[in-house]
């Protein structure tokens, strides 16, 4: 069974349309995060959820939304695609919110191709 | 803020060799966690290997250890016996009071 499941693993659409990204793990963990790497590979953090709250929000547009129905789940919606939204997301999972030494468990990614 | 910094975006070794990747963070912080992840072809983000900064001794994982110098702020990654399938982007990270941070990778290539 896969811990941190991401899909779809490949989304190629057009600019202005509305994308989501869904992800799921089943290890129990209370704390879920996206993450984005750009064309030149440089993982940045986007949005931190705790057991179904929002406790970071790094500087991202708008456009992103990510919504958690459950602690299991955090999906990523996206409004009105921009060419610079391509990139690969990958959600992540953790025990707990702190931060500090806890070990990631990353999804396999989604490859966002805008054009 | 917390910065990581990879100075080589790309490395290459011999099949069987020894390679060391660099790695030099900065922070404020005393207590704190550095990571170094493996990301192959396949895009998945592989824990190679944690080291908590309390701790003097460094971590080692199989073939994989580190050179911690806290008072430098340099965690450097040492792959030992490299094989094939050590080929991929190496990420160093830190963990402090904020989500984890990344370097910009290096990317290592193994010739047979």
């Amino acid at each position: 069974d896969t811990a941190v499941s991401q899909t779809p693993k490949y989304l190629v659409t057009q600019m202005g349309n509305d994308k989501s990204i869904k992800c799921e793990q089943n290890l129990g963990h209370d704390t879920m995060y996206w993450y984005k790497q750009d064309s030149k590979k440089f993982l940045k953090i986007m949005f931190s959820y705790n057991n179904k709250e929002l406790i970071i929000n790094e500087t991202v547009p708008n456009r992103f939304s990510p919504k958690s129905p459950d602690k299991a789940h955090l999906n990523l919606h996206i409004n009105s695609l921009e060419l610079g939204d391509s990139a690969v997301y990958f959600c992540a999972s953790s025990q707990s919110p702190g931060p500090r030494g806890e070990k990631l468990f990353f999804g396999s990614g989604t490859q966002l191709s805008v054009l | 803020a917390q910065t990581v910094t990879q100075s080589q975006p790309e490395m290459s070794v011999q099949e069987a060799e020894t390679v060391t990747l660099s790695c030099t963070y900065d922070t404020s912080e005393s207590d704190y966690y550095l990571f170094w992840y493996k990301q192959p072809p396949s895009r998945q983000m592989i824990l190679v290997i944690r080291q908590e900064a309390y701790k003097q001794q460094n971590a080692t994982e199989n073939r994989f250890s580190v050179n911690f110098q806290k008072a430098a702020k340099s965690f450097s990654l040492k792959i030992s016996d490299s094989q094939l399938g050590d080929a991929a982007m190496y990420f160093c990270a830190f963990s402090g009071n904020t989500p984890l941070v990344f370097g910009k990778g290096t990317r290592l290539s193994v010739i047979a």
